[in-house]
């Protein structure tokens, strides 16, 4: 079965140091999504692109994320530096085409910054 | 603004018993709605989702949810629970007509279920 794959599944950093999460996308999804969700809550996106292009990213915190689909096939999130604050699951998601299909959902990376 | 309300942050059912998770929405238009469940340290599984068809949506796992306007709700419900339905569960809205991906997701209801 066609899964969003995502790597690393955990990851401990030291605070102010950079980090790197990954996502590949289900075979020929077009659109994808970067979700951050804080212990407790619901997800809140991050960032939507769709093929190679940013088409929203109003809640990205761009002085110190950034989001990246190059060839608009796998895509990566960085933080630099991070924060205490940033410690959450970040969840990748694919759908086909973004309108009248549902977006399915990697495994998510879970980060903790000490 | 479109928002969802998640009311209850923790429900715990019997085994067997009617699981009830309930879900209000705000917005000006009437939303896609979604509900997703998560399992610890997992992704999210759609669960249901109604995009203006019927009102009353069949889902996996036996769930179902209607989408009542005048009351502006979409509450989740499962006839009779399982062990295996203890999860996290997230009601979120999208834009009609918009990305179904682009979502606001409520603070999610944990479901315990006792033997």
């Amino acid at each position: 079965e066609a899964e969003v794959a995502q790597s690393p599944r955990y990851k401990i950093t030291e605070k102010s140091q950079a980090v790197a999460f990954w996502c590949d996308p289900i075979s020929g999804h077009a659109t994808l999504y970067w979700y951050r969700q804080i212990l407790g809550q619901g997800p809140e996106l991050l960032v939507q692109f769709q093929d190679e292009s940013v088409v929203d990213d109003s809640q990205l915190p761009k002085d110190r994320f950034s989001a990246e689909r190059l060839k608009g096939v796998d895509s990566t999130l960085k933080i630099q530096p991070a924060e205490l604050g940033d410690s959450a699951m970040y969840l990748c998601a694919s759908s086909w085409k973004p309108m009248n299909t549902e977006a399915f959902f990697g495994q998510g990376t879970r980060l903790t910054v000490v | 603004a479109q928002s969802v309300t998640q009311l209850g942050s923790h429900v715990s059912v019997s085994e067997g018993a009617l699981v009830l998770l309930r879900c209000n929405y705000s917005s000006s238009v009437p939303p896609y709605l979604f509900w997703y469940v998560q399992y610890p340290n997992q992704g999210l599984q759609l669960l249901l989702k109604y995009t203006s068809a019927a009102t009353l949506v069949k889902g996996i796992n036996g769930f179902e949810a209607e989408f009542k306007k005048s009351e502006t709700s979409f509450h989740l419900t499962k006839p009779s629970a399982h062990m295996s339905d203890a999860a996290e569960y997230f009601c979120a809205v999208s834009q009609p007509g918009g990305s179904q991906g682009n979502l606001i997701f409520g603070k999610g209801t944990k479901l315990s279920v006792k033997p």
